[in-house]
């Protein structure tokens, strides 16, 4: 079975530093992978996605991810994160089964930024 | 365009009553997808609709029902609520589905079981 493991719960870090948030995948067959970002009180929306082609994918307001088949991981990065970063971040993986495209999303982290 | 569009925003109900929620997808979607969001639980999915099907279904009891109209416009129902069921419930609009398209969320419609 499909599955996406986010680590950490609740990322704290400082305005401008850099931020890196983890998520890890298990799957027995090939996968596209994405990530959504929900600010309070609001629905979710796509920052990226990964679908093939490069490894290294970038998003919307300056975020990036990086594809590793090896480590089964599709971790999302920022070098250098606003105030207005401050939401949970939800890492989904997409399979094919059953006809079509099914996903199943992790638990989210909550990214708290500290000015 | 317009988004995706929920209501109610909010809803309070007792334990016992049932409620009908309803999510206006964006024009020309044929994918609504259904989602239950609580606390340390992430997105639980309940179901997907496709073209008036429901193609794909969680692990939800069957209180938990839903439809898709003719216009893609979609209604979840939830019958003798339980306290359990207070969340925030997200519709997600996409062509196709979510899980090789960018899928479009509502804002939500949260529903508080007392």
């Amino acid at each position: 079975a499909q599955s996406v493991t986010q680590l950490d719960s609740q990322v704290p870090v400082f305005e401008e530093a850099p931020v890196e948030l983890r998520c890890n995948y298990s799957s027995s067959v090939s996968v596209y992978l994405f990530w959504y970002v929900q600010y309070p009180n609001q629905g979710l929306q796509l920052l990226l996605k990964y679908l093939s082609g490069s490894t290294l994918v970038k998003g919307i307001n300056g975020f990036e991810a990086e594809f590793n088949k090896s480590q089964t991981s599709f971790h999302l990065r920022k070098p250098s994160v606003h105030i207005s970063d401050t939401a949970e971040y939800f890492c989904a993986v997409s399979f094919y089964s059953g006809g079509y495209q099914k996903v199943t999303f992790g638990i989210g982290t909550k990214l708290q930024v500290i000015p | 365009k317009a988004g995706v569009t929920q209501t109610p925003r909010y809803l309070i109900k007792t334990r016992g009553q049932q409620v009908t929620l309803s999510c206006s997808p964006i024009s020309g979607h044929r994918s609504v997808s259904w989602y239950q969001q609580t606390p340390g639980q992430g997105l639980q999915f309940l179901f997907e609709y496709f073209s008036e099907t429901q193609r794909n279904k969680g692990n939800f009891p069957g209180r938990f029902s839903g439809r898709q109209f003719s216009n893609s416009r979609s209604e979840m129902n939830v019958s003798t609520l339980e306290l359990g069921d207070s969340a925030l419930y997200l519709c997600a609009s996409s062509l196709k589905g979510l899980g090789n398209t960018e899928a479009f969320f509502g804002q939500g419609t949260r529903l508080t079981v007392v």
